[in-house]
């Protein structure tokens, strides 16, 4: 079946840094690939996606990438702010796999900015 | 326009009794999904809905039951709570397809 992989965490970063958070995935067709963001007590919230191959997902300064190849969608910003500390959430829906297909998430990651 | 609203916020229960939990939507969705969200375990789907008057089990249905009588709403039912159902429950909806969810702001659960 489908499956999302996250890097382990927490992250914690200062202000200003780079962040890199990987996700690898498993899927049985073509799946869209998807990273939602989870402030402090708030619901998810769709952050950026990408369809195909090659497709870069971009939103609020972060940027993903379809890798086919590698089967990776790893979440990037060149300088991350106090205000992003939050769970990250890597997904993916199969649509091929019928019309009851879901989204399967990632564990999640717990990122910390300090100032 | 409140997007998707979750009923209640908070609750503790005692080991056996039921609730209800309730969702609602205000953009015309037609999916509407139930989770829980465990420490280390992401999300979980609990049972789902692809539209009025139909549900489908999801990843982890045991011990829940749901009903869509309406288009808004999405109900998610505990007969007999345990405490291994102490969780944060969270509803989202999406227009035609799992593609893009929206999700409400969850309701915690203790079960004691």
């Amino acid at each position: 079946g489908d499956s999302v992989t996250q890097m382990e965490g927490p992250v914690t970063l200062s202000e200003e840094a780079f962040l890199t958070i990987n996700c690898t995935y498993t899927a049985t067709g073509y799946p869209s690939l998807f990273w939602y963001v989870q402030y402090p007590g708030e619901g998810l919230q769709l952050l950026l996606k990408a369809t195909k191959a090659d497709d870069k997902g971009s939103n609020k300064g972060f940027e993903a990438t379809y890798r086919k190849e590698t089967t990776s969608f790893h979440l990037e910003k060149g300088s991350v702010q106090v205000s992003d500390s939050a769970v990250y959430f890597c997904a993916l829906v199969d649509l091929y796999t019928g019309a009851n297909s879901k989204l399967t998430f990632g564990k999640g990651i717990t990122l910390s900015v300090r100032p | 326009n409140a997007g998707v609203t979750q009923t209640p916020k908070f609750r503790v229960l005692k080991t056996g009794q039921s609730m209800t939990l309730l969702c609602a939507q205000d953009m015309n969705h037609e999916y509407m999904y139930w989770y829980r969200q465990d420490p280390g375990m992401g999300l979980r789907l609990i049972h789902y809905s692809v539209g009025e008057g139909t549900t489908a089990k999801g990843e982890v249905p045991d011990g829940y039951n749901v009903s869509r009588l309406k288009k808004q709403n999405f109900l998610l039912g505990l007969e007999s709570a345990a405490p291994s159902q102490t969780s944060v429950y969270f509803c989202a909806s999406s227009p035609h397809s799992p593609y893009e969810q929206y999700f409400g702001p969850g309701t915690r659960l203790t079960v004691t």
